[in-house]
């Protein structure tokens, strides 16, 4: 348990279906991210928030729309997705500001998701 | 702009050393990082260590850093088969870590 918790472990739907993955964070971080792995790009950053706060998106198609309500929860809007969007989604957090600060991040266990 | 990167497979027998070898570009790196990843897992920090560092050890695990040459390297002692998986290298100066693609570590019975 890394104190980053994702629901659903396992999605299947289907290209016209609306689905949400979700992550919290127990750790107090102020930095989450998404990321995508799957065979052909090993992990691939999706989106970073700092402070709520969305501080990067990699060229994300607008399928994917990310919503970080407060700083201990992330979650991944889904809707008319494309097989090839078939990964494991891998959110992570860290805690960035203030000197001394190791800054690693501490990833959940991942949604691996299906489309149909 | 930064990158990493390592060797994507090792294969090893079972009670030998491994070493996972990794390279970055980034001179302003403050820490570098190794994780691992079992099938159907996130990633799991398995160790750390400080720019201003050259070495580190953690049980079976040493981390070695040349910063001159931008070279991390973790050598896993009396490998078992448990510690296949696969091994991610990360280097940080801002947020968020950059990540290498991975090395896949087999370790053969």
């Amino acid at each position: 348990e890394t104190g980053v918790t994702q629901t659903p472990r396992h999605l299947v739907m289907g290209m016209t279906n609306k689905k949400s993955l979700k992550c919290e964070q127990h750790l107090g971080h102020n930095a989450m991210y998404w990321y995508k792995q799957s065979a052909k790009k090993p992990l691939e950053l999706m989106f970073v928030y700092n402070f709520k706060e969305q501080t990067e998106n990699n060229s994300v198609p607008s399928r994917f729309s990310p919503e970080c309500p407060n700083s201990s929860h992330l979650f991944l809007h889904l809707h008319t997705l494309q097989p090839e969007d078939s990964a494991l989604y891998l959110c992570a957090s860290s805690q960035d500001q203030g000197t001394g600060r190791t800054g690693e991040a501490f990833f959940g266990q991942g949604t691996r998701l299906t489309v149909v | 702009g930064e990158d990493v990167e390592q060797s994507l497979f090792l294969s090893v027998r079972e009670g030998d050393s491994s070493v996972i070898n990794c390279t970055y570009t980034d001179s302003s790196s403050t820490y570098l990082y190794w994780y691992k990843q079992e099938p159907g897992a996130g990633l799991q920090l398995l160790t750390y260590i400080f720019s201003n560092m050259d070495m580190k050890q953690d049980q079976r695990l040493t981390v070695l850093l040349n910063k001159k040459d931008k070279h991390l390297s973790l050598r896993i002692a009396d490998t078992q088969t448990g510690d296949s998986a696969i091994y991610f290298c990360a280097e940080r100066e801002n947020t968020p870590l950059v990540f290498g693609k991975g090395t896949r570590l087999s370790v053969i019975a």
